[in-house]
């Protein structure tokens, strides 16, 4: 079976700071790595996937994660927050044969809030 | 991209009383929409998979006669919560996708509360 741990529930940094949310994975097979975010009382958006291929994945909004496979590792970057990234953020992981898209196993969240 | 509505944002209601959410692709059409819940502190799950017209696929240790799910339109699946009481009490959310618009999309959920 999968699973997701993110690190950190909540993630304070001021407005143009470098932020880094930790996302670590666990699987006996080939997975499919995902990050959402919603923002307040919106749904959940794609931020950024990762298939195969390149392990440093761009995403919208400035933000890149890197798949790290020997330390099962999926972190979320941007080197520049803006108050508008205030949001929850969600890593997670779905098989990579079988199964269907929305059988997504995902990590508790993070609350990253910037500050001024 | 594709939008899906999910109502209500929020509900309270007393125990043994069931409570309906709406899920409804905007712009699109549903072909598989899928429910999840997430309890306090704990990750987002999934609890089951629905095809238009075809009855729910409910995941291990989820009641099928307690989640009454309903997916009768390309456009609009409904989760029932029957008979309601506090344990019941999470965050349930939506997805869906189609067949001609790859991709998850996410409702924004619905905060369920039962006294």
């Amino acid at each position: 079976a999968q699973s997701v741990t993110q690190l950190d529930s909540q993630v304070p940094v001021f407005e143009e700071a470098p932020v880094e949310l930790r996302c670590n994975y666990s699987s006996s097979v080939s997975v499919y790595l995902f990050w959402y975010v919603q923002y307040p009382n919106q749904g959940l958006q794609l931020l950024l996937k990762y298939l195969s291929g390149s392990t440093l994945v761009k995403g919208i909004n400035g933000f890149e994660a890197e798949f790290n496979k020997s330390q099962t590792s999926f972190h979320l970057r941007k080197p520049s927050v803006h108050i508008s990234d205030t949001a929850e953020y969600f890593c997670a992981v779905r098989r990579n044969y079988g199964g269907s898209q929305g059988n997504l196993i995902f990590g508790k969240g993070t609350k990253l809030s910037v500050k001024p | 991209g594709a939008v899906v509505s999910q109502h209500p944002s929020r509900v309270i209601c007393k125990s043994g009383t069931s409570v309906k959410i709406e899920c409804r692709s905007l712009d699109f059409q549903a072909t598989t929409m899928f429910w999840y819940r997430q309890f306090p502190k704990q990750s987002l799950m999934l609890m089951a998979t629905s095809n238009e017209g075809s009855k729910a696929t409910y995941e291990q240790g989820v009641e099928k006669d307690k989640f009454l799910i309903n997916h009768a339109s390309l456009t609009l699946s409904t989760l029932t919560v029957t008979s309601a009481h506090p344990e019941d009490s999470s965050f349930y959310i939506c997805s869906a996708t189609g067949l001609t618009t790859p991709g998850l999309f996410f409702g924004s959920g619905t905060q369920l509360s039962v006294l």
